[in-house]
């Protein structure tokens, strides 16, 4: 069974400034994605980046950035230039390729503060 | 495209009584996966329909069962609540060959 891990129950950072949220995972599995979603208050989940197992390079989208380190089992999540919006849950998630059980971690609590 | 639409939003039941919710997935996508949220148990997978057959089933008891028609539209039932069940349910689909599940914005689901 595969399971997720996220260790920052709650961050806050400044406005403009770059936060860093954790995430490690476990599995016996080669072929999988990683993803990491937003869940602001309220409560809709949205798909912020993800990343193929396979694929070497990290994902980017604008700021949002990951560091995944495959052997190390381990998924950071990079925001820069922090924004009020970006106040949110955020949830790290893990699925085969093989199924499409979705499997999520304890989720970290992002405050942006002005 | 519509994004992922779930219906009711908001619903209130007594212990005992049965609930069904709905879920219609974005334009084109026939996999749908439910997902329970609660402070306690965080995110859970409670299973998955696609071409209306279920794929994929969680660790839940049989009172929770759901369906999926043809035009993929989705429905969770939970027959005799329990308290327990008091959580917000999200659904999500995903197209075929591809592993990004977009989620609905959920029922809040609240038994007394």
């Amino acid at each position: 069974a595969q399971t997720v891990t996220q260790s920052q129950p709650e961050m806050s950072v400044q406005e403009a400034e770059t936060v860093t949220l954790s995430c490690t995972y476990d599995t016996s599995e080669n072929n999988y994605y990683l993803f990491w979603y937003k869940q602001p208050p309220s409560r809709q989940m949205i798909l912020v980046i993800r990343q193929e197992a396979y694929k070497q390079q990290n994902a980017t989208e604008n700021r949002f950035s990951v560091n995944f380190q495959k052997a190390a089992k381990s998924f950071s999540l990079k925001i820069s230039d922090s924004q009020l919006g970006d106040t949110a849950m955020y949830f790290c998630a893990f699925v085969q390729t093989s199924g499409s059980r979705l499997t999520f971690g304890e989720g970290t609590q992002l405050t942006v503060n002005p | 495209k519509a994004g992922v639409t779930q219906t009711p939003r908001y619903l209130i039941k007594t212990r005992g009584q049965q609930v069904t919710l709905s879920c219609s997935p974005i334009s084109g996508h026939r996999s749908v996966s439910w997902y329970q949220q609660t402070p306690g148990q965080g995110l859970q997978f409670l299973f998955e329909y696609f071409s209306e057959t279920q794929r994929n089933k969680g660790n839940f008891p049989g009172r929770f069962s759901g369906r999926q028609f043809s035009n993929s539209r989705s429905e969770m039932n939970v027959s005799t609540l329990e308290l327990g069940d008091s959580a917000l349910y999200l659904c999500a689909s995903r197209g075929l060959n591809s592993y990004e599940q977009y989620f609905g914005p959920g029922t809040r689901l609240t038994v007394t």
